[in-house]
C-alpha cells in the first residue's frame, strides 16, 4: 500500500533562511508525488508535482523538490525564506492503479507546519 | 487556469438538518472530484470519489446515508450531510481532477466549507 511520512510537523526558520520540509513515500509501483501548501481555514493549492519526468522539480513561489528513488524521498525545498511561505505543507502520493472509483487517489502525509520569524 | 470553487464557505446549521456544499470546477470538465474531510490540525481524510453520471464510491468507514453525493453535470458536485449531528462538524473540502499523460492525474482543490453544526 501507498503511504507518505512528513518528519517534522512543526518547522520554524529565519525569514531568507533556507526552508527544507521532509517527505517520505513508500509504494508498491512508481510513484507519482505532490506537494501542496494550506493558508488558514482555505483549500489546498498545488506547489508542484513529479510524474516521473526530471527528478528535481521546480514549482510556484521558488519551492522545488528532488525525487530520489534510492531514498524513498521528495524533500521540498526553497532557499530563501518568506513570511509569507508561513503554511501548512502537505506531501501526496499517487500511483498509477491505485484507483477510487476509475481515478488516482491521493494518500496524504499529516502536514507540516511552516513558521518563519523575522 | 484549473478553478475550483466551494458553496458556501461557512455554515452553521441545527442538528437534525441537511446541508448541501457545492463543489464547481470553473474552467474545466472534471468528470471525477474527490470530496475530503480535515478535522483541526490534521490532513485529509479521503471521503468519496464523485463521478459523473454514475454512483460516488465511498471510501470505508463513510456512511453512504449519511453524506449524499450527487455529480450532475461536468462542472458540478454536491455533497449533502443528511440529519447533521455535531459530530458532523468540519472542514469539507473538495476537488476536480485533470487527467494527464500516462494516468498522471493532478487534482485542484476548492477553498473548503466550514461546516459547524449546533
Amino acid at each position: 500500500a501507498q503511504s507518505v511520512t512528513q518528519l517534522g510537523s512543526h518547522v520554524s526558520v529565519s525569514e531568507g533562511a533556507l526552508v527544507l520540509l521532509r517527505c517520505n513515500y513508500s509504494s508498491s509501483v512508481p510513484p507519482y508525488l505532490f506537494w501542496y501548501v494550506q493558508y488558514p481555514n482555505q483549500g489546498l493549492q498545488l506547489l508542484l508535482k513529479y510524474t516521473s519526468a526530471a527528478t528535481l522539480v521546480k514549482g510556484i513561489n521558488g519551492f522545488e523538490a528532488e525525487f530520489k528513488k534510492s531514498e524513498t524521498s521528495f524533500h521540498l525545498t526553497k532557499p530563501s525564506a518568506h513570511m509569507s511561505d508561513a503554511a501548512e505543507y502537505f506531501c501526496a502520493v499517487s500511483a498509477p492503479g491505485f484507483f477510487s472509483g476509475g481515478y488516482n487517489k491521493l494518500i496524504f502525509g499529516a502536514g507540516t507546519r511552516l513558521a518563519v520569524h523575522p | 487556469g484549473a478553478v475550483v470553487s466551494q458553496h458556501p464557505s461557512r455554515v452553521i446549521c441545527k442538528s437534525g438538518t441537511s446541508v448541501k456544499i457545492e463543489c464547481r470546477s470553473l474552467d474545466f470538465q472534471a468528470t471525477t472530484m474527490f470530496w475530503y474531510r480535515q478535522f483541526p490540525k490534521k490532513s485529509l481524510m479521503l471521503m468519496a470519489t464523485s463521478n459523473e453520471g454514475s454512483k460516488a464510491t465511498y471510501e470505508q468507514g463513510v456512511e453512504k446515508d449519511k453524506f449524499l453525493i450527487n455529480h450532475a453535470s461536468l462542472t458540478l458536485s454536491t455533497l449533502t450531510v443528511t440529519s447533521a449531528q455535531p459530530e458532523d462538524s468540519s472542514f469539507y473540502i473538495c476537488s476536480a481532477t485533470i487527467r494527464g499523460p500516462a494516468s498522471t492525474d493532478t487534482q485542484y482543490f476548492g477553498p473548503g466549507t466550514r461546516l459547524t453544526v449546533l
